[in-house]
């Protein structure tokens, strides 16, 4: 089956510090890969994405590539901002498949 | 971009009531949407799938007689926690998208407490 292992966190930086959120997965075929951050007392946003090997998926700074041989969608962003202090999950879904499976989430605190 | 709206954002009941939370697609039609349950600090717990005009799919453990979903048409879903009691306080958060999507726009959740 499908499942999506992220760093455990809190992960604490302070601002402008360079951030990598691990993830790694195990799928079937050739899943589509997610970043989704959650604020404070909201729902998920959809960061980024990537739907085939060697992808980039960027957003807002972050960025994180599809890669196929390490079986990995690891999330960067080169300085962050207080503004960026979230929970960010990783998730994938098969092709021809409706559900997303989740990470357990990281919590992020960035201190100024 | 798709927009999806979830009411109410926080609710109280008492023990025993029934509480119905609404999923909308503002500017989309939503052939499938997904109902979760995130507990604190942990991950997203998928609790149903819905497609218009169909019965829900329920995930293993979860009571389809307690947590009913209704998804009446492509822009409304609902799940009404029936009978509510302490342990089903949680953030209940809803999803839709058309089935053409490689992602889907979440709405920003629904605090429930039970007292």
């Amino acid at each position: 089956g499908n499942s999506v292992t992220q760093m455990e966190g809190p992960v604490t930086l302070s601002e402008e510090a360079f951030l990598t959120i691990n993830c790694t997965y195990t799928a079937t075929g050739y899943p589509s890969l997610f970043w989704y951050v959650q604020y404070p007392g909201e729902g998920l946003q959809l960061l980024l994405k990537a739907t085939k090997a060697d992808d980039k998926g960027s957003n807002k700074g972050f960025e994180a590539t599809y890669r196929k041989e390490t079986t990995s969608f690891h999330l960067e962003k080169g300085s962050v901002q207080v503004s960026d202090s979230a929970v960010y999950f990783c998730a994938l879904r098969n092709f021809g498949n409706e559900k997303l499976t989740f990470g357990t989430g990281t919590r992020l605190t960035i201190i100024p | 971009g798709a927009v999806v709206s979830q009411h109410p954002s926080w609710v109280i009941c008492k023990s025993g009531t029934s509480v119905k939370i609404e999923c909308r697609s503002l500017d989309f039609q939503a052939t499938t949407m997904f109902w979760y349950r995130q507990f604190p600090k942990q991950s997203l717990m998928l609790m149903a799938t819905s497609n218009e005009g169909s019965k829900a799919t329920y995930e293993q453990g979860v009571e389809k007689d307690k947590f009913l979903i209704n998804h009446a048409s492509l822009t409304l879903s609902t799940l009404t926690v029936t009978s509510a009691h302490p342990e089903d306080s949680s953030f209940y958060i809803c999803s839709a998208g058309t089935g053409e999507d490689y992602g889907y726009t979440f709405g920003s959740g629904t605090r429930l407490t039970v007292v």
